[in-house]
């Protein structure tokens, strides 16, 4: 079955304590981002990935870092989570990254994530 | 910079009722359009896309869209929702060479049994 894989789902940690929240997807998708979900605000794009080894920041990148070691994963870090990082994450996946403004997006469940 | 303006934040309805979805946006050239849904726990799946011809789109599950270029809208319709439509809807957009997807802030609609 195609699809947008994240891990975990749920989580709670402490300010400081660095975490991973891993994406995948198995529909060879050259084009990956991350989003994060607030009430009232929408989504935000926080990282995007054309392809591997290539990513560039979204509208809210600060404190948070990627990476696209293989075409497959697109991992979210959090270096050192503070309590305003807390929200619902997506994570999701397009064909061509050249064709972004055509291509339907494929989103993952969501993390949700509380910073205390 | 490219920006959407979704104005209403809840919209309550009765089954059977028509519906009608603002968005506006904000950019100077071609743009690329969408509307996606998120059911209850759910993630955000596609409801329909404009890119170019017959300004008026046919989504899933009975939705239609109509782009008014003029006016910078892309307004979601349905002539009679379910109580199964119950969820939230993002507009969003991007240009054609833009490689970031810009969401609006989403409506809420809850329908009545």
């Amino acid at each position: 079955e195609a699809q947008v894989t994240q891990n975990p789902r749920y989580l709670i940690t402490v300010t400081g304590k660095k975490l991973t929240v891993t994406c995948s997807q198995n529909m060879n998708h050259e084009y990956m981002s991350w989003y994060r979900q607030d009430p009232g605000l929408g989504l935000r794009q926080i990282y995007y990935s054309m392809n591997v080894e290539v990513t560039d920041k979204g509208d809210v990148p600060e404190g948070y870092k990627v990476s696209r070691k293989e075409k497959r994963n697109f991992p979210l870090i959090l270096e050192s989570p503070s309590p305003n990082q807390t929200s619902l994450y997506f994570c999701a996946s397009s064909l061509k990254a050249s064709g972004i403004g055509e291509d339907e997006q494929f989103f993952g469940p969501g993390t949700r994530l509380t910073v205390l | 910079a490219q920006s959407v303006s979704q104005h209403n934040h809840h919209v309550i309805l009765s089954e059977a009722a028509s519906l009608e979805l603002g968005c506006n946006y904000s950019y100077g050239g071609t743009v690329n359009l969408f509307w996606y849904v998120q059911y209850p726990g759910q993630h955000l799946q596609l409801l329909l896309k404009y890119f170019s011809g017959d300004p008026l789109v046919k989504g899933i599950k009975g939705f239609e869209a109509e782009f008014i270029k003029s006016k910078f809208s892309f307004n979601l319709r349905k002539p009679s929702v379910q109580w199964s439509d119950t969820a939230e809807y993002f507009c969003s957009i991007s240009s054609g060479s833009a490689r970031q997807l810009t969401f609006g802030s989403g409506t809420q609609l809850t329908v009545l049994p």
